[in-house]
């Protein structure tokens, strides 16, 4: 079965802090994704990579940036956490393929105070 | 960017039913399409992939795509509480695999 792992299943943060979130998958998968859901805007993409080194911006990368050195590995940085980041945060993996499916992680809440 | 459109919900259908839920897509050369399951506080997991115009089933779930039409859609037979949950229908776009969500239905199944 494939795994994603998060660092963290809740987080208290204040207002300023730098805050990282972090992912690993035991799958081998090229692909590494990091979304914030909120209600009533659903799913949105932050950053995903398809390599490592490689990064992409989503739909909503402002405020955030990302690491992954190492392929099962795929860290979220918030530089400077606010309050309009308290959100949950998934992390996803895939093969690299076109329509192949993407695994979750249990995701993580972040408050920000 | 590929729009998917789903409506909130919640539907409510009675124990033993028939749930039908229902997905739109804006980009008419899209392929293919995931239905993902969401129970609260728990991350999406996928329950059906449909690449082929017509029907798909996997146990109680069948996906119904009309490419013609643009829709994509999600029935449950003899739904059951435990299928009371958010289901989130998602479009590739790019090519790394990236997916649109929809914002969910939420399905409520009542004893």
């Amino acid at each position: 079965d494939v795994k994603v792992t998060q660092s963290s299943r809740y987080l208290v943060k204040r207002t300023g802090e730098k805050v990282f979130l972090e992912c690993v998958q035991d799958m081998d998968h090229e692909n590494m994704f990091w979304y914030r859901q909120d209600p009533g805007l659903g799913l949105r993409l932050i950053y995903f990579s398809y390599d490592v080194k490689m990064k992409e911006k989503g739909d909503i990368p402002e405020g955030y940036s990302v690491s992954r050195e190492k392929k099962e590995r795929f860290s979220l940085i918030l530089e400077s956490a606010s309050t309009n980041q308290t959100s949950m945060y998934l992390c996803a993996s895939s093969l690299l393929q076109v329509q192949e499916t993407q695994y979750f992680g249990p995701g993580t809440r972040l408050l920000v105070l | 960017q590929k729009e998917v459109e789903q409506n909130s919900g919640p539907l409510s259908v009675p124990e033993g039913a028939i749930a039908s839920l229902n997905c739109t897509y804006s980009d008419r050369g899209s392929q293919s399409f995931f239905w993902y399951r969401q129970y609260s506080g728990k991350s999406p997991e996928l329950i059906m992939f449909i690449y082929s115009n017509g029907d798909k089933e996997d146990g109680r779930f069948t996906a119904q795509l009309n490419k013609a039409s643009q829709y994509v859609s999600l029935l449950i037979r003899d739904s059951q509480p435990s299928d009371s949950a958010t289901y989130l229908c998602a479009v590739p776009w790019g090519g790394y695999s990236t997916l649109t969500f929809g914002k969910g239905t939420m399905l409520l199944v009542s004893p």
